[in-house]
């Protein structure tokens, strides 16, 4: 069965901390990695999202790496505002389907002032 | 507004009693899907539809839940005789191409409670 793996469960951060969420992998045909942020009272929204040919994607504080061998990816959030307080939930798409994703748990993120 | 929008936001009903839960996808999203939150708790998959078609419906706990599409477009998602576990979230999503590669527009969900 294919999985994906999230940790921390939760996470407390102080504000200008760098944030660092997991996700381990038990399948290599995935081909497609987005993360996707939940406000309280909100559905999730994709945030960033990477592909397996490159190792790291951008995107102003928001950074996900990827590590192909090790079946591994994470979310880093450099200098962290309250304002980042949510709940973030990778997933990742399985090469043969067009349209499944396989959610991790979430991770519960507190920035504290 | 362009967005997924659902309908009620909030239900509250007996043990027992039948609900209805509405998903509006965004106009043109082909692909859609039906997922369920409990509190606190992951995403779980129900359903997905192309279109009218729900080539995957794997995830419906039950034969006490159901989901159509019409028209390409307003999803249903219908749950027979509510037991309390039924409570949760229930969050439609939907996707301009078949949503495993593509992004995701998830709506704010119809929150349920069965009393």
């Amino acid at each position: 069965q294919q999985q994906v793996k999230q940790s921390p469960q939760s996470l407390i951060v102080q504000k200008g901390g760098i944030s660092i969420i997991n996700c381990a992998y038990e399948n290599t045909a995935f081909d497609y990695f987005p993360w996707y942020q939940q406000f309280p009272g909100k559905g999730p929204a994709l945030l960033i999202a990477i592909r397996p040919d490159v190792s790291e994607k951008k995107e102003g504080r928001f950074t996900i790496s990827f590590n192909k061998s090790a079946k591994q990816f994470s979310l880093h959030i450099m200098d962290s505002q309250p304002g980042d307080s949510a709940t973030y939930f990778c997933a990742a798409s399985p090469q043969d389907s067009n349209y499944q994703l396989i959610w991790g748990a979430g991770t519960k993120l507190i920035i504290k002032p | 507004g362009a967005g997924v929008s659902q309908s009620p936001s909030n239900k509250v009903t007996e043990k027992g009693k039948d609900v209805e839960l509405r998903c509006d996808p965004i106009s043109g999203h082909t692909a859609l899907y039906w997922y369920r939150q409990s509190l606190g708790q992951g995403l779980e998959f129900l359903i997905y539809f192309q279109g009218n078609s729900a080539p995957d419906k794997s995830g419906l706990p039950s034969d006490r839940f159901s989901a159509e599409r019409t028209g390409g477009s307003v999803s249903t998602l219908t749950i027979q005789r509510t037991q309390q576990e039924d409570s949760a979230v229930y969050l439609c999503a939907s996707s301009f191409r078949q949503g495993g590669t593509g992004e995701l527009f998830f709506g704010e969900g119809s929150r349920l409670t069965v009393l």
